[in-house]
């Protein structure tokens, strides 16, 4: 059972446009929501996080909307730039378990100059 | 600050051989927590150490164990090596296991990547 999913393997958009990535999860016992990057022969560097408790937050050109009905979590990146290339996680863990997270297969952004 | 470091970063096994890969977290940093990737696939939870103890532990047959030492560095061992342990393993370290801002956050290291012949 796939606690965390993230349907879409692909995205590609041109440079200056939104990115919008999504996430949704099952388990509602998850406390924070996280996004992290990942480039080839690198390891995941967090990008964004949420509280369970938020339904918005920002950092500059990204912003994290859950949606906690629906299960459902989304990034977007405003504007999209060429350097934004890369697979983005969509991970989710509790309170008192950060070592544990539980993240999708991932969604590899083509940022098209 | 020095991040995450792993080692190795690449080597080759064949089948039925044993691997150590080692992890180094950020210092002061007290749980480090190991992941595989597979092609194609999200990273799957093998295990959490903290202050030397095993807090947590994914779904991974026993062939897959750990260890965490007192300075909080870490080791991963996979014993009788199958081709389907072919997989980059991420370490990664945080700085405390409850609560708090920046908690849930992980850093992780370069990985070390694993192929079995």
């Amino acid at each position: 059972d796939q606690q965390v999913k993230q349907n879409s393997p692909s995205l590609s958009v041109q440079e200056g446009r939104i990115s919008i990535l999504n996430c949704d999860y099952t388990n509602s016992m998850f406390d924070y929501f996280l996004w992290y990057k990942k480039y080839p022969a690198e390891g995941p560097t967090f990008l964004i996080s949420i509280s369970s408790i938020k339904d918005k937050n920002e950092d500059g050109r990204f912003t994290v909307f859950l949606n906690k009905s629906a299960k459902h979590l989304s990034l977007h990146i405003v504007p999209s730039q060429p350097g934004d290339s890369a697979v983005y996680f969509c991970a989710a863990s509790g309170m008192t378990n950060a070592g544990k997270s539980t993240f999708g297969d991932g969604t590899t952004l083509t940022v098209k100059p | 600050k020095a991040g995450v470091t792993q080692t190795p970063r690449y080597l080759i096994k064949t089948r039925g051989q044993q691997v150590t890969l080692s992890c180094s977290p950020i210092s002061g940093h007290r749980s480090v927590s190991w992941y595989q990737q597979t092609p194609g696939q999200g990273l799957q939870f093998l295990f959490e150490y903290f202050s030397e103890t095993q807090r947590n532990k994914g779904n991974f047959p026993g062939r897959f164990s750990g260890r965490q030492f007192s300075n909080s560095r870490s080791e991963m061992n996979v014993s009788t090596l199958e081709l389907g342990d072919s997989a980059l393993y991420l370490c990664a370290s945080s700085p405390r296991v409850a609560g708090g801002s920046g908690a849930n956050v992980l850093t992780f290291g370069a990985g070390s990547r694993l192929t079995v012949l």
